[in-house]
């Protein structure tokens, strides 16, 4: 079975730290992505990586950045956290992206920024 | 542009009835594929079940089945015989070849299961 595993589950930071989040997939995916999820706002994109060093924005990217420096590993960065980011984080791996590839997710990190 | 639209907030079944979220989906391009998670209470995102723009037969995964309309463009999740165990949240996700199959989601459906 695949395993996406994210570092954290619960954190708590200050408003303008830097936070990082890390995600860790074990199955050789090419593609991994960084979702936010707010209640009635379903999944939003943030970031996703179709291979090492490579990254492409999604929907939201505003105050976040990410790093792919290993193939099994994607950051989300919060380079200066603010309190409208605080939000539930899921990561996801896939292979090449195609028609039918689902998505492997973790199991969250849900972040509050006071 | 892709778009996904989940309708219902909230719904609610007893339990061993069948019961069905809706999801309607918007795009231009001709091949795409639709998928369904669930997401218990516990937050883990679970894939359900997988349909392709060409599939002619509706997708079915054990008590799962997508009621896949084209012409309407729906792709409704029906689960039967409902247990206590599918109360979660329903997300309807569509990756289309012009968006890199990138998967956009709906805003999700609460399902709750009365016993």
């Amino acid at each position: 079975d695949v395993k996406v595993t994210q570092s954290s589950r619960y954190l708590v930071k200050r408003t303008g730290e830097k936070v990082f989040l890390e995600c860790v997939q074990d199955m050789d995916h090419e593609n991994m992505f960084w979702y936010r999820q707010d209640p009635g706002l379903g999944l939003r994109l943030i970031y996703f990586s179709y291979d090492v060093k490579m990254k492409e924005k999604g929907d939201i990217p505003e105050g976040y950045s990410v790093s792919r420096e290993k193939k099994e590993r994607f950051s989300l960065i919060l380079e200066s956290a603010s309190t409208n980011q605080t939000s539930m984080y899921l990561c996801a791996s896939s292979p090449p992206a195609g028609e039918g590839s689902p998505l492997h997710f973790g199991n969250g990190t849900r972040l509050t920024v006071t | 542009a892709q778009k996904i639209t989940q309708t219902q907030p909230g719904m609610f079944v007893q339990e061993k009835e069948a019961v069905t979220l809706d999801c309607t989906y918007d795009t231009s391009d001709q091949s795409y594929g639709l998928f369904w998670y669930k997401q218990p209470s516990s937050g883990e995102m679970i894939f359900l079940i997988y349909q392709g723009s060409y599939d002619e037969q509706n997708a079915t995964e054990g008590r799962y089945s997508l009621n896949f309309q084209k012409a309407r463009k729906s792709a409704n999740l029906v689960i039967s015989a409902s247990q206590l165990g599918d109360s979660a949240m329903y997300f309807c996700a569509m990756g289309t070849s012009g968006g890199s199959y990138i998967p956009t989601f709906g805003r999700g459906t609460s399902l709750i299961v009365h016993p």
